[in-house]
């Protein structure tokens, strides 16, 4: 139990183009999920928590406007990166906590290349 | 908030040696922390967590040690395998899973 699956994989994109992330909890049901992103070689960086019915929050320094979070249902959780540039490239990993402690459960993440 | 090091950086082992990597934190009010491996192009898999009431936990040839007076706490596999190359990252987290990850320890076992 606990999957946590993301939706593309990888995907490469143009300067200027949106670019939409899905993460879903497939077997359980997540009103809170965490997305993160990983520059090659260094730690995950929490961007924002996204919060179903209500609003992301965003850590320090992440532009929301650029980056936008929309907690549609208790299984999916979706990241628009807008006006995607090649400074966004990177690898944009969700997470969803469990029903016990603390524990948070990943997706296999999504490489985002920007041409 | 919360600040997690973690060493060393990079560790090379012999196949079935021990491995040890080390994790500090900063806020005393952490009460979780796990590890997780993570392979190159892949999603952290959690591997093993401890939580603030205990002091050591073991599954199989992975342990990991808790000490919450010196706000450390460290992952031990044993044994070591090739296919226990990879980059693991210790973490620490207060309520809600929100964590901050250590900067990561690639490891390589060589057979």
């Amino acid at each position: 139990g606990a999957v946590v699956s993301q939706h593309p994989s990888w995907v490469i994109c143009k300067s200027g183009t949106s670019v939409k992330i899905e993460c879903r909890s497939l077997d359980f049901q997540a009103t809170t999920m965490f997305w993160y992103r990983q520059f090659p070689k260094q730690s995950l960086m929490l961007m924002a928590t996204s919060n179903e019915g209500s609003k992301a929050t965003y850590e320090q320094g992440v532009e929301k406007d650029k980056f936008l979070i929309n907690h549609a249902s208790l299984t999916l959780s979706t990241l628009t990166v807008t006006s995607a540039h090649p400074e966004d490239s990177s690898f944009y990993i969700c997470s969803a906590p469990g029903t016990t402690y603390n524990e948070q459960f990943f997706g296999p993440g999504t490489r985002l290349t920007v041409l | 908030g919360e600040n997690v090091e973690q060493h060393p950086s990079t560790l090379s082992v012999q196949e079935g040696d021990s491995a040890v990597i080390k994790c500090t934190y900063s806020d005393s009010a952490s009460n979780y922390f796990p590890w997780y491996k993570q392979e190159l192009g892949k999603g952290p898999q959690l591997i093993i967590d401890i939580r603030s009431n205990v002091g050591e936990k073991k599954d199989q040839r992975i342990a990991v040690t808790l000490n919450k007076t010196a706000k450390h706490f460290s992952l031990h596999i044993t044994e070591t395998q090739p296919e226990d190359s990879a980059v693991y990252f210790c973490a620490a987290s207060f309520g809600a899973g929100k964590s901050t990850f250590g900067d990561g320890t690639t490891l390589t076992v060589k057979p």
